[in-house]
């Protein structure tokens, strides 16, 4: 299978503080990466697309100013939650697709970053 | 978003039992794929789909492809304690790069 990590697991910061979680795919490259957010007992919500190379695309109502998505290589994506509140405190959960080959028709999902805003 | 309709939302079954979910959409869907989260986890891919019609197994795990490409179900046999869990469902329709979730089947096993 495909393997994709995510760090770190869990962080607690302060308010107005600036995190940065990391994606990567560990076996495979991947064209695209996606961010998801996954608020208690809720189904994923994707925030932004990340293809290699080129400026995220945000779904409606996510700020992009506010969570900057960078996607430098072929194996790494960040997303960094700037000035971050208490109400962004949640599951943040990255995914990948292949390049190419019978990888590409699926997603892969990291073990996801619990972030805690005090 | 768009998201598909998982029924039923939970599910208390008893050790031994089979159980079966299911996914339903007013869109095609070109693939189908089942993933399975723990809490505190990321999800964890269980099976694809790619044809209608397609029927495919991954151990007590068996997954379906409507033949209308707008559903799909999954089946899991004699349950057991670690099967407990969140199940969603997803699929990606005709050209559209994003992933659409399922509402989730929220799964307790009791011994």
């Amino acid at each position: 299978g495909a393997v994709v990590s995510q760090h770190p697991s869990r962080v607690i910061c302060k308010s107005g503080t600036s995190v940065k979680i990391e994606c990567r795919s560990l076996d495979f490259q991947a064209t695209t990466m996606f961010w998801y957010r996954q608020f208690p007992k809720q189904s994923l919500m994707l925030m932004a697309t990340s293809n290699e190379g080129s400026k995220a695309t945000y779904e409606q109502g996510v700020e992009k100013d506010k969570f900057l998505i960078n996607h430098a290589s072929l194996t790494l994506s960040t997303l960094t939650v700037t000035s971050a509140h208490p109400e962004d405190s949640s599951f943040y959960i990255c995914s990948a697709r292949a390049v190419a080959g019978a990888l590409s028709r699926e997603q892969f999902f990291g073990p996801g970053t619990r972030l805690t805003v005090l | 978003g768009q998201q598909l309709n998982q029924s039923p939302q939970s599910m208390f079954i008893q050790e031994g039992e089979d159980v079966s979910m299911n996914c339903t959409s007013s869109s095609i869907f070109n693939t189908w794929l089942w993933y399975k989260q723990d809490p505190g986890e990321g999800p964890v891919l269980l099976i694809a789909l790619y044809k209608a019609g397609e029927l495919t197994s991954n151990g007590r795990l068996t997954a379906q492809f409507g033949i209308t490409r707008k559903d799909s179900f999954l089946n899991i046999s004699a349950s057991i304690p670690s099967d407990v869990g969140i199940y969603f469902c997803a699929g990606f329709t005709g050209t559209a790069s994003k992933l659409t979730f399922g509402t989730g089947t929220r799964l307790q096993v009791t011994l």
